[in-house]
């Protein structure tokens, strides 16, 4: 199993360009999420989406949109980079409530993000 | 202020020897997860505790949670280089919404 498949690794954008990370996963998890990291700083949750077709915000949302038309893809969207979003970037899914969340998040191995 | 508290920032420590994590909530938990992160990776889940006064091992790695729910510990015995990573707690409220992490802990283990 592949689990959660980020892409790319490593990105460098211009201030003001956009761009698009993608999140993908094969463990047919209803739940999805993104975080941001940065130093020292833990993980911020951006958005999270419970289903197909449902998103909703999380706590750092600015500057960021997603969409999740498949149970396995949950994009990020970044509209005109700033350096505030120089962060590494974490996709997770879980099975969702109740039982599902014994098992805990599965995260991806990340994507490095630099804004000049 | 942060919810979720974690301590020490950093931590080294001699190959062999224990040391302990500390992940403080200010509110009650639904849960708690453990997770380890190399450096430049992703998450790996080490424990999930639910209920008050759990304690959870694996290999030389142990969890605890009080029985407030509102602080758990981690603590490793006869540390290992493998050892070393991020440890992050993470913080479930409710059963239903996303986990609260904390900032994590820096683990360094010296020969």
């Amino acid at each position: 199993n592949a689990g959660v498949t980020q892409t790319p690794k490593f990105r460098i954008l211009k201030i003001g360009q956009s761009m698009t990370l993608q999140c993908t996963q094969d463990m047919n998890h209803n739940y999805m999420y993104w975080y941001r990291q940065d130093p020292g700083m833990g993980l911020k949750l951006i958005y999270y989406s419970v289903g197909a077709g449902i998103t909703d915000k999380g706590e750092v949302p600015n500057g960021y949109n997603v969409s999740r038309s498949t149970t396995e893809d949950f994009p990020l969207r970044l509209e005109l980079a700033a350096p505030s979003q120089t962060s590494v970037y974490f996709c997770a899914s879980s099975r969702g409530t109740g039982a599902g969340r014994l098992y805990g998040y599965t995260f991806g191995s990340g994507t490095r993000l630099t804004v000049v | 202020s942060q919810e979720l508290e974690q301590s020490p920032q950093s931590l080294i420590v001699q190959e062999g020897k224990n040391l302990t994590i500390n992940c403080t909530s200010s509110k009650t938990l639904y849960g708690l997860y453990w997770y380890k992160q190399k450096y430049g990776e992703g998450l790996i889940f080490l424990m999930m505790l639910q209920k008050g006064g759990e304690e959870k091992s694996h290999e030389k790695i142990t969890a605890k949670l009080d029985e407030k729910k509102q602080q758990s510990s981690l603590h490793i015995t006869a540390s290992q280089p493998s050892h070393a990573g991020i440890y992050l707690c993470g913080a479930d409220y409710s059963g239903n919404t996303p986990l609260v992490f904390g900032k994590g802990t820096r683990l360094s283990v010296i020969a």
